[in-house]
């Protein structure tokens, strides 16, 4: 199975300033690489498909790159609705496996 | 507006079984690859299984294999997921997905 390892586990923020996310997969997942946030008792929503393709509806402060194992989502200005866990989630390989991941708290 | 809408969870007991719905609308369904994950409580997200968009393929996890079946009905546009030999593991929200299209998921408890 692909492992993806995301970094760091909780990240404390300060609104305004520019921040970076990191997944790291086990083996090569190509871009099949999609992020998601998660707030408490929602569901997920998609923020970026295949590494770096905007979402319709998806503020434009968030981006992703990367590709082959090693994956970045950046938020350019958190904002305070920001807070909350983030998973990167790869599509390349069966099983489909998620990182376990990241909490954005307010520093 | 796209809504997945899920049902069909509930309490059941270790061995019995469960199905699950979810009742698609304001996309074109069949058009979609379609997906169950599931989160247990306070855990990260897991992936369960998928269906292609004709119901032709079918992909599991294995710790599902041969107790779980995910179907669809094009027609209605509903996806399904049968669940049997359940087991305390397999508490979980389990939420229908296709990618950028999410339920608001349903709690499936297996406890005695």
């Amino acid at each position: 199975d692909v492992v993806l390892t995301q970094s760091p586990a909780t990240l404390s923020v300060t609104p305004g300033e520019r921040i970076s996310l990191s997944c790291r997969a086990s083996e090569s997942v190509d871009t099949y690489l999609h992020w998601y946030q998660q707030k408490p008792n929602e569901s997920p929503r998609l923020l970026i498909k295949y590494a770096s393709q905007s979402i319709s509806g998806i503020p434009s402060r968030f981006s992703g790159s990367g590709s082959g194992t090693d994956f970045t989502l950046s938020i350019n200005g958190v904002e305070l609705e920001d807070l909350s866990i983030y998973y990167c989630q790869q599509g390349n390989s069966l099983p489909y496996t998620f990182g376990a991941g990241t909490k954005l708290e307010l520093k | 507006e796209v809504q997945l809408v899920e049902s069909g969870g509930g309490l059941v007991q270790p061995g019995r079984s469960l199905k699950l719905s979810c009742a698609a609308s304001g996309f074109t369904f069949s058009n979609y690859y379609m997906a169950w994950v599931r989160q247990a409580p306070t855990k990260g997200l897991e992936w369960v299984a998928s269906i292609t968009n004709s119901g032709g393929s079918t992909y599991y996890r294995d710790s599902v294999k041969g107790r779980f079946t995910i179907s669809r009905d094009n027609a209605k546009s509903t996806l399904y997921l049968q669940m049997d030999s359940l087991r305390s593991e397999d508490t979980a929200t389990y939420y229908c997905t296709a990618l950028a299209y999410w339920g608001q998921g349903t709690l499936v408890t297996v406890s005695s």
